[in-house]
């Protein structure tokens, strides 16, 4: 069970624009910044958003990161193909003293 | 460009010891704001962090604490590297571990992942 959670799922068609959340805590996503992952079969994770809202450079800025309280979502505009992938969020956790991920969203374009 | 790449055996019988290397280039194990850490992924755990080792005028580390009791992560600043130690492995510790970095409280740059079985 993750500390961090997420839906299991989400699709959308090409051009859409697609919503994924990611629900904490007072001691992981209200005390410290949360940061999205993409994840494409076989291969590491690679930085989508970090800081809440930053975007590394080379990530297209179709894809945004936001928080609100304990809360996080990653939105993503302009739904493409290659968009297919799992997405994971992470933020620090002062409590556990460790980082601590969302249980991933496999995301579909239909 | 920060580059990890990691090194080790595929396959541990159980009980035995895990034993992984990252090797570092575009940066320090010593970076002063940096720490680094091992991330191991399964399918019935998710994206697992289990410690880092970080230098701040001396060397610390963190650890999970479900893996506390039986792991070691140590710097080796000649070759610029850093490694993963866990002791006493059972088939629930068969994974894709991955070594990364943390940098301004992001975890920024993986390694290419190591898919370690462990298995009589």
């Amino acid at each position: 069970q993750s500390v961090l959670t997420q839906p299991p799922s989400a699709s959308g068609t090409p051009g859409q624009r697609v919503t994924i959340s990611c629900s904490g805590s007072s001691s992981n996503i209200g005390r410290n910044t949360v940061d999205w992952y993409q994840q494409l079969p076989g291969t590491a994770p690679k930085v989508l958003s970090y800081s809440n809202n930053q975007r590394p450079s080379g990530v297209p800025d179709r894809f945004s990161g936001s928080k609100s309280g304990t809360s996080a979502s990653l939105a993503i505009s302009g739904l493409q193909s290659e968009d297919e992938a799992d997405y994971y969020c992470a933020a620090w956790d002062d409590s556990l003293k460790g980082w601590v991920f969302g249980g991933g969203t496999k995301l579909t374009v239909l | 460009q920060v580059q990890l790449r990691q090194s080790g055996p595929g396959l541990v019988k159980p009980s035995q010891t895990l034993s992984l290397t990252c090797a570092i280039s575009g940066d320090s194990v010593s970076n002063n704001n940096a720490a680094w850490n091992w991330i191991r992924q399964s399918p019935s755990r998710g994206l697992e962090w289990l410690g880092r080792t970080y230098y701040r005028s001396r060397w610390s580390n963190d650890y999970a604490v479900s893996v506390k009791s039986r792991i070691a992560i140590n710097p080796d600043t000649s070759k610029n590297q850093f490694s993963l130690q866990l002791n006493s492995v059972t088939p629930e510790d068969t994974a894709v571990y991955y070594c990364a970095r943390g940098l301004s409280g992001t975890i920024d740059c993986w390694g290419q992942g190591t898919l370690v079985t462990v298995s009589s």
